[in-house]
């Protein structure tokens, strides 16, 4: 069965420093990776996705994300956090099925 | 355009009732999807419609779990006999077709309270 594990629960950094969330899978066959994000009070909203090609992948408000095949890593990168990237956030995984495999989330808070 | 809608945002029942939750995806996209999000944790997938099937039911805890979708676009969850476990978010998504590299649009969620 596929599974999904982010490294951290919650993380609290200043603002500017550089943020990396690590998210780690369990499946054997071709995947496509997604980061959403959840700001406070919104709903889950994508924030980038691989499906193939460069496994470096730019996504929305500064965000990357690379895809390691060897480490079953999809890790999130922003090299300078803003107080406004306070949010959740979930790293998901699709296999060869419909149904998004997401973690337990991170929770970041971004101090001023 | 318009996202995906839920209603209601807020529901609170007694163990043992009958609840109803709706979505209402992105117009024209073919492919709708329920989870499940308890406290601390990430989104469960519950169902997956193309259309007005259910293509994929894997994840309904049990029997008292029932989804339609009539018309191929809204959809509503129904959930039997009530149990204080069934306390969550539950949220839905659209997607455009369905397909394995879609982009899957939350909506809002319900959150469902079991007193």
């Amino acid at each position: 069965a596929q599974s999904v594990s982010q490294h951290n629960h919650h993380v609290i950094l200043s603002e500017a420093a550089s943020l990396e969330l690590g998210c780690n899978y369990s499946y054997g066959g071709t995947v496509n990776l997604f980061w959403y994000v959840q700001y406070p009070g919104q709903h889950l909203q994508l924030l980038l996705k691989y499906f193939s090609g460069d496994p470096l992948v730019k996504g929305i408000k500064g965000f990357e994300a690379e895809f390691i095949k060897s480490k079953f890593s999809f890790n999130l990168r922003k090299p300078s956090v803003q107080w406004s990237d306070t949010a959740e956030y979930f790293c998901a995984v699709k296999g060869s099925g419909y149904a998004l495999n997401f973690g337990k989330g991170t929770s970041l808070l971004v101090t001023p | 355009g318009a996202g995906v809608s839920q209603t209601p945002s807020n529901k609170v029942t007694e163990k043992g009732k009958y609840v109803e939750l709706r979505c209402d995806p992105i117009s024209g996209h073919t492919a709708l999807y329920w989870y499940r999000q308890s406290l601390g944790q990430g989104p469960e997938f519950l169902i997956y419609f193309q259309g007005t099937g259910a293509a994929d039911d894997s994840g309904l805890p049990n029997d008292r779990f029932f989804a339609v979708r009539p018309e191929g676009s809204v959809s509503t969850l129904k959930i039997q006999r009530t149990e204080r476990g069934d306390s969550a978010v539950y949220l839905c998504a659209s997607s455009l077709t369905g397909g394995l590299t879609d982009t899957q649009y939350f909506g809002p969620g319900t959150r469902l309270t079991v007193l």
